[in-house]
């Protein structure tokens, strides 16, 4: 699975959007990009995933660049309660996948 | 309620005891995970259960036992466990195809059990 760069933290206004980046520079052709996150102390919760086109669902919008070596994640108007940890992760559509988190955005939202 | 059940929720044993972590999903997968997160660590695949076949295993010491009886039931036996043991154990399942091709990419993940070994 391709390696994901993600910033450690990042802080947003509640009831503003939140924009979580996130490098996935040596993507190949077949894999997905998906996005989970993990409220402190739960397990990870999935959130949205993509391949080429711009994905949107009732939780969030995923947004990926052309060369898609790059995507950003968006929460339209952040509540306190979307504090967590946010994961990027690229893996393949074929076959078993082992899926690896690495150590994610903390995103903090704010009163 | 992510359809994937764990108990318990809480765990606190001894090095010398033995022990069962429970995961239940009801969501008709076929394919199950145990992975452990440590303190400030990211979370690790520790073994995965594919039409009740284990097909990972991720280096993981023995002290560690998996069992899956079906495919809707996922164990995690303990025994002579070590104070850096201590983690959150999540269990998570997905559907997979007749092949083994993933279908459903998404993972689904119970609420986890939290370990402490004294």
């Amino acid at each position: 699975d391709a390696k994901t760069t993600q910033p450690p933290s990042m802080d947003c206004a509640e009831g503003r959007a939140a924009n979580l980046p996130c490098n996935h520079s040596t993507i190949s052709g077949n894999e997905y990009v998906y996005w989970y996150r993990q409220i402190h102390s739960q397990g990870p919760q999935y959130i949205i995933h993509g391949l080429k086109n711009n994905e949107t669902n009732e939780m969030a919008s995923l947004i990926i660049t052309e060369d898609r070596k790059s995507s950003t994640l968006i929460l339209p108007h952040a509540t306190l309660r979307d504090t967590a940890v946010y994961y990027c992760i690229v893996r393949g559509s074929g076959g078993y996948q082992k899926v690896t988190f690495g150590t994610g955005t903390k995103l903090q939202v704010i009163p | 309620e992510t359809g994937v059940t764990q108990t318990p929720r809480h765990l606190v044993m001894g090095m010398t005891n033995k022990k069962s972590l429970k995961c239940e999903q009801h969501l008709g997968h076929n394919a199950m995970y145990w992975y452990k997160q440590s303190a400030k660590k990211p979370l690790e695949l520790m073994f995965v259960y594919n039409f009740k076949e284990q097909t990972e295993n991720n280096s993981v010491p023995s002290r560690f036992s998996p069992e899956c009886p079906n495919s809707s039931h996922l164990f995690l036996h303990l025994h002579t466990l070590q104070p850096e043991d201590s983690a959150l154990y999540l269990c998570a399942s997905s559907q997979l195809t007749g092949t083994g091709t993933l279908i459903n990419e998404k993972l689904f993940f119970g609420s986890g059990t939290q370990l402490s070994v004294l």
